[in-house]
């Protein structure tokens, strides 16, 4: 199984609402990663998480909050969002023992819109 | 440090012909190459990867590339494409953090646009 689940597929939201977006992989992998796409353009790296902890934060702005509450989950809390936040956001999963050379698996993105 | 440099940001190509989408990359240390495909309004699905050992590299769907390191490139190749690979394609290169990560940096993307 080399599924990484996402949920919800397509998200609106304004921009005093709290919501929460979640990803899920049960291929036992211990890295975690969060990536941002915004339309036409190539995927950035948000957060990195190994072994349930944050290892890496590429300066993103603090409505955005990691969170890995064990090895199979992730989420994405959100919080005063602009709207060119709007994007589609991935979730991507590893082995570690490789590092930089392990595959990144990716889910099918949350389709982020806010108004 | 490292970057990928896609050339072409859109590739009209016709059924059953021939495909490159050239890759080049720049890195001062030992790099790790992929390529991603990914369809509309989904995530991205792995092709293949050059890690180390034969530069020729073999992938999934028909698809191929090869690493040469002289020219700093990583073109991937298909003999004969299909409607249903019409798609984004992105090259990148792993970063090493010095821990156990990798992350991932992506080109722009090449657009892929079959006609039949």
């Amino acid at each position: 199984d080399t599924e990484v689940t996402q949920t919800p597929k397509h998200l609106v939201m304004g921009m005093t609402n709290k919501k929460s977006l979640k990803c899920e992989q049960h291929m036992g992998h211990r890295a975690m990663y969060w990536y941002k796409q915004k339309a036409k353009k190539p995927p950035e790296l948000m957060f990195v998480y190994s072994y349930e902890k944050l290892s890496i934060n590429e300066s993103v702005p603090s409505r955005f909050s990691p969170e890995c509450p064990n090895s199979s989950l992730l989420n994405l809390h959100l919080h005063a969002l602009q709207p060119e936040d709007s994007a589609l956001y991935l979730c991507a999963s590893s082995q570690e023992r490789k590092g930089p050379r392990e595959t990144q698996y990716f889910g099918p993105g949350t389709r982020l819109l806010v108004l | 440090a490292q970057s990928v440099t896609q050339l072409d940001s859109q590739v009209p190509v016709f059924e059953e012909a021939p495909v490159e989408l050239r890759c080049n990359y720049s890195s001062s240390v030992s790099v790790y190459l992929f390529w991603y495909v990914q369809y509309p309004n989904q995530g991205l699905q792995l092709l293949l990867k050059y890690l180390s050992g034969s530069t020729l590299v073999k992938g999934i769907n028909g698809f191929e590339a090869e690493f040469n390191k002289s020219q700093t490139s990583f073109h991937l190749r298909k003999p004969s494409v299909h409607i249903s690979d019409t798609a984004e394609y992105f090259c990148a290169v792993s970063k090493n953090y010095g821990g156990s990560q990798g992350n991932l940096i992506f080109g722009k993307g090449t657009k892929l646009s079959v006609k039949p």
